[in-house]
């Protein structure tokens, strides 16, 4: 079966603009997590949305949000662009179950959108 | 969460035993211990998970301490290719789907 699919894989945008990255989760997969990864900082969690609603958030400031459509695909989006902002954003889908709990406890990564900000 | 500790790095030669370790000294007692790896420049992936029996599967065994204060993950025959970064993380089974990554121990498997 197809795995987690982010796009595009490379991104180069200027300080002070916006960006939008695209995630298609594992069929069937309900649940997707975002998360950035920087030499600094190590992987962090962003949030995770499940049936089109964000139901955990990380510790980042309102310029990183996110959505999720009926199809469970998703797309984060960051607004005013940093230098700091540079990093790997990584997406995860798993399955969950019918009380909302995890039924799969293996989460499939993509390969993830690096994002450059000069 | 429970916070782990893992050595930041190991070295292991090809076709030998990788055995690495972790600390999770305050977990609790409905926490899961897991394991992913992360090979450059790729996402994590799953290895293995368990609560407090040892679990084995097509990748590797995971031995957990009677008190459930320390496991180590065992590749049994490495290659080149288990290079990665491997991450021990403890959580809740039904805690949401939030994964805190700590620094995880960079496994370099040498010929």
């Amino acid at each position: 079966k197809a795995g987690v699919t982010q796009t595009p894989r490379y991104l180069i945008k200027t300080r002070g603009q916006q960006v939008t990255l695209s995630c298609s989760p594992i069929s069937g997969h309900r649940s997707v997590s975002w998360y950035q990864q920087t030499p600094g900082q190590g992987l962090q969690f962003l949030f995770e949305y499940f049936s089109e609603t964000q139901r955990n958030k990380g510790n980042f400031p309102g310029r990183f949000s996110g959505r999720q459509f009926s199809n469970s695909r998703s797309e984060m989006n960051v607004s005013t662009l940093e230098l700091g902002d540079s990093a790997l954003y990584l997406c995860a889908s798993s399955l969950v179950g019918l009380a909302g709990t995890s039924v799969n406890y293996g989460y499939t990564f993509g390969s993830g959108t690096r994002l450059t900000v000069v | 969460d429970a916070k782990t500790t893992q050595p930041p790095s190991m070295d292991c030669a090809e076709g030998r035993a990788a055995n690495l370790p972790c600390n999770h000294s305050t977990i609790s007692g409905n926490e899961y211990v897991y394991w992913y790896r992360q090979i450059h420049s790729q996402g994590p992936q799953y290895i293995i998970h368990g609560l407090k029996n040892n679990e084995t599967n097509e990748m590797a065994s995971l031995i957990i301490t009677e008190d459930r204060k320390s496991s180590t993950l065992i590749l049994p025959h490495a290659t080149l290719r288990d290079t990665a970064v491997y991450y021990c993380i403890v959580r809740e089974r039904n805690a949401g789907n939030m994964l805190t990554f700590g620094g995880g121990t960079r496994l370099m498997v040498k010929p």
